[in-house]
């Protein structure tokens, strides 16, 4: 098993463009959440899902949007980038948090 | 709202005892605790769902006060690889399909 998979794992933007972080599980797991981290603030959640489907806001979703087609997959879209983007962005699942989160490598995005 | 840690770091030799609080002004359903090394993704430790409920991992334990909204993680004979940045998560009631909300983190240091 693969585990929790995202891609890319640095990026680097210009303020303005779109992207789509990738993140993909194999663990048949419906709890997925996508969480950014930023230097003293620990880990703040932008968008969670709880299956193929169904997506919510966190608490900090502005800029952001999800989608659940499959219970595999849960990209994050920057619609247009800003430099307060900037950070690490991590993606998570978990199989109703029984066994508790299992967290991607990251991505380490840069807005400039 | 953030679940408030205390202390902010730790700085312990190899062999002493660190105990890591985390507070929620809010009631719980339970709470997560996770380590995470620099430049490395968050993992897993352990998940307290009763009130009162004591887990343990390793030299590593942790309770739950449900009344208190208070959780704590107790590091029993801290070796080098205890060194990191501990977070805690929680839940509100109704469960975890709303997403964890996590602390700031506790950095804590080991020194041979």
């Amino acid at each position: 098993n693969a585990g929790v998979t995202q891609t890319p794992k640095f990026q680097v933007l210009k303020t303005g463009q779109s992207m789509t972080l990738q993140c993909a599980q194999d663990m048949n797991h419906e709890y997925m959440s996508w969480y950014r981290q930023d230097p003293g603030m620990g880990l703040r959640l932008i968008h969670y899902s709880v299956g193929a489907g169904i997506t919510d806001q966190g608490e900090v979703p502005n800029g952001y949007n999800v989608s659940r087609s499959t219970t595999e997959d849960f990209p994050l879209r920057l619609l247009s980038a800003a430099p307060s983007q900037t950070s690490v962005y991590f993606c998570a699942s978990s199989y109703r948090m029984v066994g508790g989160y299992t967290f991607g490598s990251g991505t380490r995005l840069t807005v400039v | 709202q953030q679940p408030v840690q205390s202390p902010q770091a730790v700085i312990l030799r190899e062999g002493e005892d660190a105990v890591i609080n985390c507070s929620s002004s809010k009631a719980l359903y339970s709470v997560h605790w996770y380590r995470q090394k620099h430049g490395e993704a968050p993992v897993f430790l352990m998940i307290l769902l009763k009130g009162g409920e004591q887990k343990g991992h390793d030299k590593i334990s942790a309770s739950f006060n449900e009344k208190k909204q208070q959780s704590s993680l107790y590091l029993t004979a801290s070796q080098l690889s205890y060194s990191g940045t501990y977070f805690c998560g929680t839940e509100p009631p109704g469960g975890g399909a709303d997403g964890l909300t996590f602390g700031k983190g506790t950095h804590l240091i080991i020194q041979p």
